[in-house]
């Protein structure tokens, strides 16, 4: 079965560094997300890009974010001064968005650790 | 605003007993309504969804959710509860339009005694 798959796994950074987390989102798919969840909160909807640009994005993601396509099958998340609140784990989502109602598929998460 | 609300963080159920995990959102519209549920340290994996149609919409692991457009509510049941079902459950919403992103709610975290 296809699936979302995100690498590392597991990130830890210092503090201002700057980190890419990346993502290779089901083969077909026309939507892609990322999505935060702070350790104990909801998962929080970050950015959506469709067609090779931001469709949508939310308060969190400022100018410190950046996401980019940079080939036919990644899909990355920049942030590029990491603060310690970033810490969180970081969901890579799809979405065939055609042909009908579908649902976003997720990855299963890197967790970036900033100290 | 959407948004979604799940009113009980925590709920304890006994092996075999009956779930219903609570899910109420506010839209001015019908929107495409989810169920995902995460295990400890994993990703999220979609357990039932509605669109339209038949309230009462079946998904994976034996769970059901049912669509109430007056309560403004989408609760999830499971008519016995395994150990293995133990897990965060989140209810997500999405204004129905294909690829918007989801508003999740802040998750239940259902523990199953024995």
């Amino acid at each position: 079965e296809p699936e979302v798959t995100q690498t590392p796994s597991h990130q830890v950074t210092q503090m201002g560094q700057e980190v890419i987390l990346r993502c290779v989102p089901i083969s077909n798919h026309l939507y892609f997300y990322w999505y935060r969840q702070i350790l104990g909160q909801k998962v929080e909807f970050l950015v959506s890009f469709y067609n090779n640009e931001i469709s949508e994005k939310s308060e969190i993601f400022d100018d410190q974010f950046s996401v980019e396509r940079p080939d036919g099958s990644n899909f990355t998340l920049k942030i590029r001064s990491t603060k310690l609140e970033d810490s969180a784990m970081y969901f890579c989502a799809s979405n065939l968005g055609q042909g009908g109602i579908t649902e976003a598929f997720f990855g299963q998460g890197t967790r970036l650790t900033v100290v | 605003a959407q948004s979604v609300t799940q009113p009980d963080i925590h709920i304890t159920v006994s092996e075999g007993a009956s779930l219903e995990l609570r899910c109420n959102y506010s839209y001015g519209a019908t929107p495409y309504l989810f169920w995902y549920v995460q295990s400890p340290g994993q990703g999220l994996q979609l357990l039932l969804k509605y669109f339209s149609g038949d309230t009462l919409v079946q998904g994976i692991k034996g769970f059901e959710a049912e669509f109430k457009r007056s309560q403004s509510s989408f609760n999830l049941r499971k008519p016995s509860v395994h150990w293995s079902d133990a897990a965060e459950y989140f209810c997500a919403v999405a204004p129905n339009q294909a690829g918007t992103a989801l508003i999740f709610g802040k998750g239940t975290t259902l523990s199953v005694s024995s």
